[in-house]
């Protein structure tokens, strides 16, 4: 069984510069996550989707980032404009129905 | 409003002494608990979970854990620690009482194994 797949590995930008990061979960997970870790810190959850709806984007700073699900498969996550705090790795799992999230080997974003 | 609390942001232990990792948890339901463990840039890999059956879970690489509600704790332990035990480990607790999942996770034990 394949894992949950990201792009790009890693990624370097000037602040005030956008981007994207992708996501694919692993097939027929419904519920989709996106974590934002920060070096020494834990995961935070910034946003969830179940199918291609968001279900809590509680921690999303929505004045510059957002996320979809199209078709409830493939996701992304979009900084716009980036800003030096946003430097972290970004971590994307999935779940299936037995509780536990699969993650996938995450974006490191470096933004200068 | 769940959380975790790991003890210890640092631990060193050497090769085939037991390794112990603190967790303590609060939370007004009663909890699914899990322990992650992250190499060196890769993505977060579960070892095992608490999801209220048997209190002493048994996980992957030789590790287990104990569910303690009177103590709140959900302590991780490996008999005999190897080489290949050095990385970051992570407890969460799953936040609500609703079948989504979300996760709150601790701030992570990196744990340093020495010759």
């Amino acid at each position: 069984e394949a894992g949950v797949a990201q792009s790009p590995r890693y990624k370097i930008i000037e602040k005030r510069q956008s981007v994207a990061f992708w996501c694919n979960p692993i097939s027929g997970h419904a519920t989709l996550y996106w974590y934002q870790q920060i070096l020494g810190q834990g995961p935070k959850l910034l946003i969830q989707f179940q199918n291609n709806g968001v279900v809590d984007d509680s921690q999303l700073p929505k004045d510059r980032f957002s996320a979809e699900r199209l078709k409830g498969v493939d996701s992304t996550l979009k900084i716009q404009p980036a800003k030096l705090e946003d430097s972290a790795v970004y971590l994307c799992a999935s779940r299936a129905e037995t509780h536990e999230q699969y993650f996938g080997p995450g974006t490191r974003l470096t933004v200068t | 409003a769940q959380s975790v609390t790991q003890l210890g942001s640092h631990v060193s232990v050497s090769e085939g002494a037991l390794v112990l990792l603190r967790c303590n948890y609060s939370s007004s339901v009663p909890p699914y608990l899990f322990w992650y463990v992250q190499y060196p840039n890769q993505g977060l890999q579960l070892l095992l979970k608490y999801t209220s059956a048997a209190t002493l879970v048994k996980g992957i690489n030789g590790f287990e854990a104990e569910f303690k509600k009177s103590e709140t704790s959900f302590h991780l332990t490996k008999p005999s620690a190897h080489m290949s035990d050095a990385a970051e480990y992570f407890c969460a607790v799953r936040v609500g009482a609703d079948s989504w999942g979300k996760l709150q996770f601790g701030a992570g034990t990196q744990v340093v194994v020495t010759p």
